[in-house]
């Protein structure tokens, strides 16, 4: 099992332009969730989904959008990429949202 | 709104010393509480976990933690630190409150710690 995957691992974008940032999971979970780490302040949380085809806000939404593809996908999307948003990705997955939550490797992303 | 707070951003120990960070939280009744590790370059992984009961826990690679209510904290402690343990440590909170408050953590800020041979 690969466990909890992101693609791509680093990226560099220039103000304005539009990305995504892909997750997968392969334990079957029902709980998929996207964070921002930035120095100092920890891990926040952007959106979750409790389950596939749904989704809902976390702490900091603004200037994101997600996608519960499928049960395995949950994809974050900047539609117009923002300084303020270079920071270090995170994936995470979890049975349900109870249980421990499992995270991805990490997306770096640089925003110039 | 909830809130963890690290007090410590980073602390040095020599191998082998004892080890305790310490996290308290803001609640309005006992939340779920988490300590996770991330080593340099990595993601995030579970060290223990407290959700009721016995209000000492025990977790993997020889740490534990301990839930005191009437403080509000959940400190994290080792016995004799390896130099395997230097990493950033994360204290989480989630609300104890069901349905789709389930799992939407609260960080703290991390702790850095060095570990010296």
């Amino acid at each position: 099992n690969a466990g909890v995957t992101q693609t791509p691992k680093f990226q560099v974008l220039k103000t304005g332009q539009s990305m995504t940032l892909q997750c997968a999971q392969d334990m079957n979970h029902n709980s998929m969730y996207w964070y921002r780490q930035d120095p100092g302040m920890g891990l926040r949380l952007i959106y979750y989904s409790a389950s596939e085809g749904t989704t809902d806000k976390g702490e900091v939404p603004n200037g994101y959008n997600v996608s519960r593809l499928n049960k395995r996908e949950f994809s974050l999307r900047l539609e117009s990429a923002a300084p303020s948003q270079t920071s270090v990705y995170f994936c995470a997955s979890s049975p349900t949202g109870l249980e421990t939550q499992y995270f991805g490797p990490g997306t770096r992303l640089l925003v110039l | 709104a909830q809130s963890v707070t690290q007090p410590d951003i980073h602390i040095t120990v020599s191998e082998g010393a004892s080890l305790e960070l310490r996290c308290n939280y803001s609640y309005g009744a006992t939340p779920y509480l988490f300590w996770y590790v991330q080593s340099p370059g990595q993601g995030l992984q579970l060290l223990l976990k407290y959700f009721s009961g016995d209000t000492l826990v025990q977790g993997i690679k020889g740490f534990e933690a301990e839930f005191k209510r009437s403080q509000s904290s959940f400190n994290l402690r080792k016995p004799s630190v390896h130099w395997s343990d230097a990493a950033e440590y994360f204290c989480a909170v989630a609300p104890n409150a069901g349905g789709t408050s389930y799992g939407k953590l609260t960080f703290g800020q991390g702790t850095i710690l060095t570990v010296h041979p």
